[in-house]
Formats: C-alpha cells, sequence, structure tokens
C-alpha cells in the first residue's frame, strides 16, 4: 500500500514568490495535517482538515493557506516567500481528526529554499 | 514556557544499556499522546502511541503521568540502531485540533 507521498521534494524560490507544496494521504485516511520543520527542531503545526474542512490551525501568519479537495488530497500554499520559510514541509494523515483515529503518518516532506 | 517541552540531549549511551527520557506538557486538557523517532533527514515515524496505563512493545515502554502531566519513554538493552531523534506528541481536541510536537531528545547508542 502507497504510504503518504508529497510533492515536489526539492523546491527552490526567491523571496516574495508564491509556492505550492501537494499531499496525497493514505488510501482511507479522511484528515491530512501540515507541519513546517527546521533544522534542531521538532515539526510544527500548521493546519489540519478533516472532510474538507479546516478542524486546527497553528500559530502561523495568514500567507499560509492550505485546502483539501474532495478526494482527500491537500495542497499547502504560502505567499510572499520570505527567508525564514526555509524549512521541512511534512504532511500527514491520519484516519480521523480526533481520539483514537487521530495517529500521523507522515509522508517524505518537501524541503523548500527560499533564496 | 513551551507547551510541550523534552530534554534536547544528546544522550550518549552504550549499547545494551537503559535509557529513559522524559517530555513535559502544559495543558492539563490534552487528550493523545504519542512518541515519534526521526532519523537524520527522514520523515517521523510513530514509535508508540502512550496510554494512562502504560504499555509496552518488545524493548520499549512509555507511560502517561496524568497528575505530573508528563509522558516518559524507557528503551531497554539499547541498540545502535536505536540512535535517532525521539519525539513527544501531544494533541487536544477542545473546539479545534491542536498537534504539539516537542523538539525532539537526541539518542546516540554508542558500541
Amino acid at each position: 500500500d502507497a504510504g503518504v507521498t508529497q510533492s515536489p521534494t526539492h523546491l527552490i524560490k526567491t523571496r516574495g514568490q508564491h509556492v505550492t507544496l501537494r499531499c496525497s494521504p493514505i488510501s482511507g485516511h479522511k484528515s491530512v495535517s501540515w507541519y513546517q520543520q527546521v533544522l534542531g527542531q521538532g515539526p510544527q503545526f500548521i493546519f489540519q482538515y478533516y472532510e474538507k474542512e479546516e478542524r486546527g490551525r497553528g500559530n502561523f501568519p495568514d500567507r499560509f493557506s492550505a485546502r483539501q479537495f474532495p478526494n482527500y488530497s491537500s495542497e499547502l500554499n504560502v505567499n510572499a516567500l520570505l527567508l525564514g520559510d526555509s524549512a521541512l514541509y511534512l504532511c500527514a494523515s491520519s484516519l480521523g481528526a480526533s481520539g483514537a483515529s487521530d495517529t500521523q503518518y507522515f509522508g517524505p516532506g518537501t524541503r523548500l529554499t527560499v533564496l | 514556557r513551551k507547551e510541550v517541552e523534552q530534554d534536547p540531549g544528546p544522550f550518549n549511551v552504550p549499547e545494551g544499556a537503559t535509557v529513559a527520557f522524559n517530555c513535559t506538557y502544559s495543558n492539563s486538557a490534552s487528550q493523545s499522546f504519542f512518541w515519534y523517532r526521526q532519523d537524520c533527514r527522514k520523515e517521523p515515524k510513530l514509535l508508540m502511541s502512550v496510554y494512562s496505563s502504560g504499555n509496552e512493545d518488545g524493548r520499549f515502554t512509555a507511560q502517561l503521568n496524568r497528575a505530573s502531566q508528563y509522558i516518559s519513554l524507557l528503551i531497554r538493552d539499547s541498540k545502535l540502531s536505536d540512535s535517532a531523534t525521539y519525539l513527544c506528541v501531544v494533541t487536544q481536541y477542545s473546539n479545534a485540533s491542536k498537534i504539539i510536537f516537542g523538539s525532539g531528545t537526541r539518542l546516540s547508542i554508542q558500541p
């Protein structure tokens, strides 16, 4: 069975540009969460979507947005990129969005470099 | 104060030793707890969920202490392959989901 997939694997952008990252969850999973991980830190929660609706949001500026599609795949969009947005962006899927069904399974991540 | 705190380590222990680390959390309404391991430049992988009654999976034992608001991970008979960063995760579901990772504890098993 395919795990969580993310694209692209690597991306280089310049300040001020916009980026779209994509994630496909494990088949049967209805929830997708996005995280930002900088070197030496744990993943920081950005968003969780369940059944195409936003269920949670971390402390990120409005430049960050996301959506979930009817097939449960998801996009993370970041506008007006800053140097500090350089990080590994991780997507995780789970069966549900709470309780026993909320175990997160991670994709390999997209490494974003902003120059 | 961070919502989830871990000792960053590194913990350098000899092969075969027992090692334990804790993770404290600040919100008493937290509902689900997990340990993940992350190898260098890889994604986090679930190690085990943590239950109030405690749970064991082979050489790994996890405990939750709700009164003192911490979770623990014990690794017995450590192997070289246990070298990794161990992340604790706390989730909250009041009116919105919140999933909080600790910064991780680095473990290095020495031959």
